[in-house]
């Protein structure tokens, strides 16, 4: 069965440096997708990057980046320069079957990032 | 440009109540998808649509109904509410794009 892992419920990190939020996967379908979104405390889910199986690549989208590591089935988010407002909690999901149209996606639990001045 | 817009934001019904949640994409987008966010928990997937005219079960659909009035409406019906139903309720939309965009979400609390 699909499923998503992330191990820490929080963090925290001074601003103005770089954190690193895991999350690794497991899946026996070797189309994949994997998404990090982020939700503020407002409530609402913000998308943040998005990563296909098959990218050469590592995903960035400006001070986020996912660290994608096929072989150990991780894919984490690294932020860099955190900003007080990146306080939030972060998502990892993982998209079910191929690309394009409709995507049933299966979240892990979340990990809330507090950003300290 | 709206995005994906939910009604209503708040509400409270009691036990054996019945609602329905409204959803409306402007993005023309073809699949549109229901959740619930639980405390302390990921998101999970009650019901989705692929495309207008059908709709599928998803994770964890007991207790609700769907309906997918057009290709830019999506309902979710709860005939008769639990207090296990108790949570946030985020519509999203996808077209040919990977990715989901979301709702504000939908707190809905059942005494």
């Amino acid at each position: 069965a699909q499923k998503i892992t992330q191990t820490q419920p929080g963090m925290f990190v001074q601003e103005k440096e770089a954190v690193t939020l895991d999350c690794t996967y497991d899946t026996s379908d070797p189309s994949y997708g994997l998404f990090w979104y982020k939700q503020p405390s407002s409530g609402e889910m913000i998308f943040l990057i998005y990563q296909g199986s098959y990218d050469q690549q590592n995903a960035t989208e400006g001070r986020y980046s996912l660290n994608f590591q096929k072989a150990r089935k991780s894919a984490n988010l690294v932020i860099s320069a955190s900003q007080l407002g990146d306080s939030a909690m972060y998502f990892c999901a993982m998209r079910e079957g191929g690309a394009g149209g409709y995507n049933k996606l299966i979240f892990g639990a979340g990990t809330r990032l507090a950003v300290h001045p | 440009n709206a995005g994906v817009t939910q009604t209503p934001k708040f509400q409270v019904l009691k036990t054996g109540q019945s609602m329905t949640l409204q959803c409306a994409q402007d993005m023309n987008h073809n699949s549109m998808y229901w959740y619930r966010q639980d405390p302390g928990m990921g998101l999970r997937l009650i019901y989705y649509s692929a495309s207008e005219g059908t709709t599928d079960k998803g994770e964890v659909p007991n207790g609700y109904n769907v309906s997918r009035l057009n290709k830019r409406e999506f309902s979710l019906r709860l005939e008769s509410a639990a207090p296990s139903q108790t949570s946030v309720y985020f519509c999203a939309s996808s077209g040919t794009s990977n990715t989901q965009y979301f709702g504000p979400g939908t707190r809905l609390t059942v005494l």
